[in-house]
């Protein structure tokens, strides 16, 4: 079975904080996401990538960025963390356009 | 411009008691639509694909079913475990690789 790993399930931060969370995934998916999921919002895409290097704003891009050096790594980085980032970060994956996603476990992210 | 939307927004249900959550979905040349299960503080999990209507899909005590414009997820003598919340996805032609959610509906089945 594809594994789609979260480097953290748990993280408090500072405001103004650099922060890096780390995904991934085991199985050479072409397709990588970063969703974040709050209460009455549902799952709202951050960004996402088709390949190496490559990367695609998705609906609420600001305040974040990416990066994606390998093929399996897909890491989200809040600049300069605020308490309006405080939410339940979600890693997926896909083989390709279309296919389903797998999704890592999750990072709870607190910001004070 | 795509749109999935699903209904009821939460549904209690007796152990035993059958029912069905919808999934809506208005999309430019559907390409697939997938059902989710979220437990609290965990990821989705895959559940089924579903590529045209009348097509149907089962596991256990749940069966997956589309057609031109909805997909239910029916869910038969239902046990506390099948309490979580249920994610519809669709992706288009339109949609570029990113699936399309809809907000979910949490179901909880009480002993």
């Amino acid at each position: 079975d594809v594994k789609v790993t979260q480097s953290s399930r748990y993280l408090v931060k500072r405001t103004g904080e650099k922060v890096f969370l780390e995904c991934v995934q085991d199985m050479d998916h072409e397709n990588m996401f970063w969703y974040r999921q709050d209460p009455g919002l549902g799952l709202r895409l951050i960004y996402f990538s088709y390949d190496v290097k490559m990367k695609e704003k998705g609906d609420i891009p600001e305040g974040y960025s990416v990066s994606r050096e390998k093929k399996e790594r897909f890491s989200l980085i809040l600049e300069s963390a605020s308490t309006n980032q405080t939410s339940m970060y979600l890693c997926a994956s896909s083989f390709f356009q279309g296919y389903g996603y797998t999704f890592g476990s999750g990072t709870r992210l607190t910001v004070v | 411009e795509d749109q999935v939307t699903q209904s009821p927004e939460a549904l209690r249900l007796q152990e035993g008691e059958s029912s069905s959550l919808n999934c809506s979905y208005t999309v430019s040349g559907l390409r697939g639509l997938f059902w989710y299960r979220q437990d609290p503080g965990k990821g989705p999990e895959f559940l089924f694909t579903l590529y045209s209507a009348g097509e149907e899909k089962e596991k256990e005590r749940l069966k997956a079913t589309l057609t031109k414009k909805e997909s239910f997820l029916h869910i038969t003598a239902p046990k506390p475990e099948d309490s979580a919340t249920y994610l519809c996805a669709v992706f288009g032609s339109s949609n570029t690789g990113k699936l399309i959610f809809g907000q979910g509906t949490t179901l909880q089945v009480k002993p």
